[in-house]
């Protein structure tokens, strides 16, 4: 079974510029969460997608979006990027959509660097 | 969710048993403790959760005290491959959320 697949892996922008994410879950995965991981401030809870529909979301402003599709593929997006949002950024399916489900299947991450 | 504390480094020697420890003074009674870790330069990676019995399973043993203030991941053999940031979390199993609230957690050193 393929695990959590994300692309690109590695990507380097400018500030201003924006940036997609995508990440393939677990086939039957419903559901797809995004965080943010750097050195200072750990990971972080960007937002979390379940049959489409976004269903909880971290504190971070609004030019961190995402979405997902009806195959439960999601994307992020990060529009008018700024240095601070060098990272790496990292997608985890869950079977269904649930805390008790005890596991969420983390992918490898996309690593973001901007200029 | 509730807090947790870890101490920020540990080391095994390899073929030793890894104990690393977490409080988590403030659970809540819905509250599940989960374990992840994470290898230098890859995604976290799922171990162990449980309520308030003790559980285990193929990578490690978790423990929780009786009065679940603090829990104990358990590594029964280390291995150089152990070695990784280890993550304990706990949250509450019914947000019917699938997301998860890290902290700074432990680096385990595994040596030869």
């Amino acid at each position: 079974k393929a695990g959590v697949t994300q692309t690109p892996r590695y990507l380097i922008k400018t500030r201003g510029q924006q940036v997609t994410l995508s990440c393939s879950p677990i086939s039957g995965h419903r559901s797809v969460s995004w965080y943010q991981q750097t050195p200072g401030q750990g990971l972080q809870f960007l937002f979390e997608y379940f049959s489409e529909t976004q269903r909880n979301k971290g504190n971070f402003p609004g030019r961190f979006s995402g979405r997902q599709f009806s195959n439960s593929r999601s994307e992020m997006n990060v529009s008018t990027l700024e240095l601070g949002d060098s990272a790496l950024y990292l997608c985890a399916s869950s079977p269904r959509g649930g805390l008790n489900t005890g596991e969420l299947f983390f992918g490898e991450g996309s690593r973001l660097t901007v200029l | 969710d509730a807090k947790t504390t870890q101490p920020p480094s540990m080391d095994c020697a390899e073929g030793r048993a890894a104990n690393l420890p977490c409080n988590h003074s403030t659970i809540s009674g819905n509250e599940y403790v989960y374990w992840y870790r994470q290898i230098h330069s890859q995604g976290p990676q799922y171990i162990i959760h449980g309520l308030k019995n003790n559980e285990t399973n193929e990578m490690a043993s978790l423990i929780i005290t009786e009065d679940r203030k603090s829990s104990t991941l358990i590594l029964p053999h280390a291995t150089l491959r152990d070695t990784a940031v280890y993550y304990c979390i706990v949250s509450a199993s019914n947000s019917g959320y699938s997301t998860l609230t890290f902290g700074k957690g432990t680096m385990l050193l595994v040596s030869p």
